[in-house]
Parts: C-alpha cells; sequence; structure tokens
C-alpha cells in the first residue's frame, strides 16, 4: 500500500543553516505530494504541496521538488530561522483521496 | 474569515465519563476528518465523512463515535470504552482545490485530559 517515510529527528540546527528534511514515498502512480507544519501546541498548517513529477512547491522560503525517478520530496530552506522551529509533516494524497502521513521530523532552530 | 473551529482548546474529565468535542467548518467542505496525536507522535486517522449523513472507521476507531447531520459540523465523542482517551485530537476539512490536490485544512486542536 501507499507510505510515505520521513527522517527521523530530532533535527538540530543553528540559525542560517541550510535545511533538509528527507522525504521519500511509495505510491501507485503520481499522487500529489504535501509539506504541513506544527508548531507548539497547535494544529497543523499546509506549508507547500505539488501535485504532479517536477511540480516545485514553494512558500515561506520553503521549497520542495516532486522527484518521480527517486520517489522523494524533500524539504529545503535555504537560511533556517528560530521560528522555523516545530514539526514537519510529509504526506501524499492516496487513492481514496485520504492523506497518508509520514511520521513526523521534529526541527529545532539555535540561535 | 474561513476556518475550522474545534472547542474547547483544553477539556478535562473524570474516566469513564463520555465527552463530545465539538468541530465547525465554514470552508464549504465535503469532507470531514478527526484524527488523534499522542506527544512526540504522528496523526492516526479516527474517522472520517465524505458526504453529510455518512462516516467511515480511520485505523483507530474503537471507543469513539462519530456523527455527520451537518456539512459543518463533524462532533466526535470519546466513549468510556476508550481505553487511552488522553490526547491531542486535531479536527480537519478538505474539499476540491484548484488542481484538484485535496489538501487538508486543519482546526487549533483539542488537548484532553482524563483522569
Amino acid at each position: 500500500g501507499d507510505s510515505v517515510t520521513q527522517m527521523e529527528g530530532p533535527v538540530t540546527l543553528s540559525e542560517e543553516a541550510f535545511l533538509t528534511i528527507n522525504c521519500t514515498y511509495t505510491a501507485t502512480g503520481y499522487p500529489s505530494l504535501f509539506w504541513y507544519v506544527q508548531y507548539p501546541g497547535e494544529g497543523l498548517q499546509l506549508l507547500l504541496k505539488a501535485t504532479k513529477a517536477d511540480d516545485k512547491g514553494s512558500n515561506k522560503g520553503f521549497e520542495a521538488t516532486y522527484r518521480k525517478e527517486t520517489t522523494s520530496f524533500h524539504l529545503e530552506k535555504g537560511s533556517v530561522q528560530v521560528s522555523d522551529s516545530a514539526v514537519y509533516f510529509c504526506a501524499l494524497l492516496g487513492s481514496n483521496y485520504q492523506l497518508i502521513w509520514g511520521a513526523g521530523t521534529k526541527l529545532i532552530i539555535k540561535p | 474569515d474561513g476556518g475550522i473551529t474545534q472547542s474547547p482548546k483544553y477539556l478535562f474529565r473524570k474516566e469513564g465519563q463520555n465527552v463530545t468535542l465539538s468541530c465547525e467548518q465554514n470552508l464549504n467542505h465535503d469532507a470531514m476528518y478527526w484524527y488523534r496525536q499522542d506527544p512526540g507522535q504522528g496523526l492516526r486517522l479516527i474517522y472520517y465523512s465524505q458526504i453529510v449523513n455518512d462516516f467511515q472507521k480511520g485505523d483507530i476507531a474503537e471507543g469513539y463515535s462519530v456523527s455527520r447531520e451537518k456539512k459543518e459540523s463533524f462532533p466526535l465523542t470519546v466513549t468510556s470504552a476508550q481505553k487511552n482517551p488522553t490526547a491531542f485530537y486535531l479536527c480537519a476539512s478538505s474539499g476540491v482545490a484548484s488542481g484538484g490536490a485535496y489538501e487538508q485544512y486543519f482546526g487549533p486542536g483539542t488537548r484532553l485530559t482524563v483522569t
């Protein structure tokens, strides 16, 4: 069945460092892919999405490219800030229109 | 101002009591979802509804019940049969978005503590 695998956290970086959070998926066809962010004590917010192969989603300095060759959708940001500290979830849209979720990656940014 | 509201933000109950968590959306979305999140864990689907008066069990439906009498509302009841009800509960909704992505939009969550 469909599945999403994210790199385990926590990921700890210094402010202004380059961020990569890996996400790979297993699915039939080319599903829509998403990154969500959850700040402490809050609900999830959609960060970015890509609906077809080679699409690049971007928002708030974050980017992710839908790579069908490697079945990946890695999240990147060129210079992280303390305010980026949160949990990041990768997800894909399954064949029954349900989201299939990764386990989440906690990001800690130190000043 | 469209969105999803969940109330209350914090809820405390004694063991053995049923409790109902509220979820309302004004996004005109057809589908609604309930997830459970435990500390340091990902999301687990409890129930979902794709249309009024219809709903399906998710991965961890035991000890929970839902209703979908109105498009805007999808309340979740945590019954006394749920063995470990203390958790963070998230409600979400989705509809046909541009490009057909069906992304889900989330409420702020309700933190339930049962003692």
